[in-house]
């Protein structure tokens, strides 16, 4: 099974609606980081989150974590077609059973915005 | 500011042909480095990390191996290249145990 899930797979919007994105890990969260990535380019980090209820935005974007339901959310607000990509959730591997620092990721959240 | 180059972009090899793709960091010193594969249905898995020159850390068992021969620059290599090694490879950095910043990745293609 897989250990970090995303959801939904995928997402169509119309341009101004909001939307949000899960990740839920199947391990102890010690850090969760957010990243988008335009197909065939690298990942952009957007946030990272460590502590449970924090909570940080970045422009219209906004990210929580839930530490006892080991889960984090992923919120845009008013959706333009600049945040069209593929959002990928990351999680510390201490939680996996590996080293501080390492990452595993989840498959990501295809975001199409219709303009 | 720090940057991250990759090369090269795209790379198009027969099977059983020799790899080598390199990628350098400017702006930080020290980084812990990382080589990570994206394949289609398997999402982003990481290969190797590399906490200082010479010493390189394996994630899962492959065709593939790591060498860090200066502080900034990390390069993957293979051998004999297998078609399952098909993949946008990408390189990262970070600082301590702080988040992860990507390059521009090299799209590999084994015929």
């Amino acid at each position: 099974s897989q250990e970090l899930e995303q959801s939904p797979q995928s997402l169509i919007v119309q341009e101004g609606k909001n939307l949000t994105i899960n990740c839920t890990s199947s391990k102890t969260l010690y850090g969760l980081y957010w990243y988008k990535q335009k197909y065939g380019e690298g990942l952009i980090f957007l946030m990272m989150l460590q502590k449970g209820g924090e909570e940080k935005s970045h422009e219209k974007i906004t990210a929580k974590l839930d530490e006892k339901k080991q889960q984090s959310s992923l919120h845009i607000t008013a959706s333009q077609p600049s945040h069209a990509g593929i959002y990928l959730c990351g999680a510390d591997k201490r939680g996996y059973g590996g080293s501080q620092g390492n990452l595993i990721f989840g498959k990501g959240t295809k975001l199409s915005v219709k303009p | 500011s720090q940057t991250i180059h990759q090369w090269p972009a795209t790379l198009v090899q027969p099977v059983g042909s020799p790899l080598s793709l390199e990628c350098t960091v400017e702006g930080t010193s020290n980084p812990n480095l990382y080589w990570y594969r994206q394949a289609a249905g398997r999402g982003l898995q990481l290969l190797f990390y590399s906490v200082g020159i010479g010493q390189i850390s394996s994630e899962v068992p492959q065709n593939l191996s790591a060498s860090r021969p200066q502080d900034r620059q990390f390069i993957l290599s293979s051998k004999k290249l297998l078609l399952s090694d098909s993949g946008f490879y990408l390189c990262a950095w970070s600082v301590s145990y702080n988040e992860q910043f990507f390059g521009p990745g090299t799209r590999l293609t084994v015929l």
